[in-house]
């Protein structure tokens, strides 16, 4: 199992871009969900989904668009970036939304 | 709003030495608590955890209590490697079991 996997690695954008950041698990997990994490600040969830087809909001949603077409993957969308989600992003997943999460291997956004 | 405060780091400590990280926490109702790691470059992987008052997590040598008097899961080791070297997230989930809450994180750096 490749577990959990997150495209692109880095990612530089200029502000006012869009882009769509990759999470996709071959565990046949249900739960589903993006965190940023800020330093000194921890992660915090932006979205999350319990299934395909359902998603919800965390704690942070502003900016972000999400969608579940799949069980498999569980993309987050940037439509206009600002310098204020440059972070490093965390995809994760569970078998059950009390399960253990399994974390990606993170994607580190700059925008400029 | 649920909370995880943990103390700051970097802790620095030579090797064999013993380990205390600080974690309290604010939650309604009986949250479940959990240890993260986080190694460089890595996403988060879940330590150990506890589900309810009094009950003890342990993992290679790591344990924590779930204290609800004094709403604490501090992190102790009795003996730390250089490879124990990373940072450590304590967290919560809530009641609902759909968020789980970081605190923001504490460097250790082991040192020969």
């Amino acid at each position: 199992n490749a577990g959990v996997t997150q495209t692109p690695k880095f990612q530089v954008l200029k502000t006012g871009q869009s882009m769509t950041l990759q999470c996709a698990q071959d565990m046949n997990h249900e739960y589903m969900s993006w965190y940023r994490q800020d330093p000194g600040m921890g992660l915090r969830l932006i979205h999350y989904s319990v299934g395909a087809g359902i998603t919800d909001q965390g704690e942070v949603p502003n900016g972000y668009n999400v969608s579940r077409s799949t069980t498999e993957d569980f993309p987050l969308r940037l439509l206009s970036a600002a310098p204020s989600q440059t972070s490093v992003y965390f995809c994760a997943s569970s078998y059950s939304e009390r399960g253990e999460q399994f974390f990606g291997p993170g994607t580190r956004l700059t925008v400029l | 709003g649920d909370s995880v405060t943990q103390m700051e780091g970097p802790v620095t400590l030579s090797e064999e030495a013993f380990l205390t990280i600080n974690c309290t926490y604010t939650a309604t109702g009986y949250p479940s608590l959990f240890w993260y790691v986080q190694y460089p470059g890595e996403g988060l992987q879940l330590l150990l955890k506890a589900t309810k008052a009094d009950d003890k997590g342990s993992n290679k040598g790591f344990e924590a209590t779930y204290r609800k008097e004094t709403t604490s899961f501090h992190l102790e080791k009795g003996s730390v490697q250089v490879s124990d070297s990373a940072v450590y997230f304590c967290a919560l989930l809530n009641n609902a079991g759909n968020m789980l809450t970081f605190g923001g994180g504490t460097r250790l750096m082991v040192k020969p």
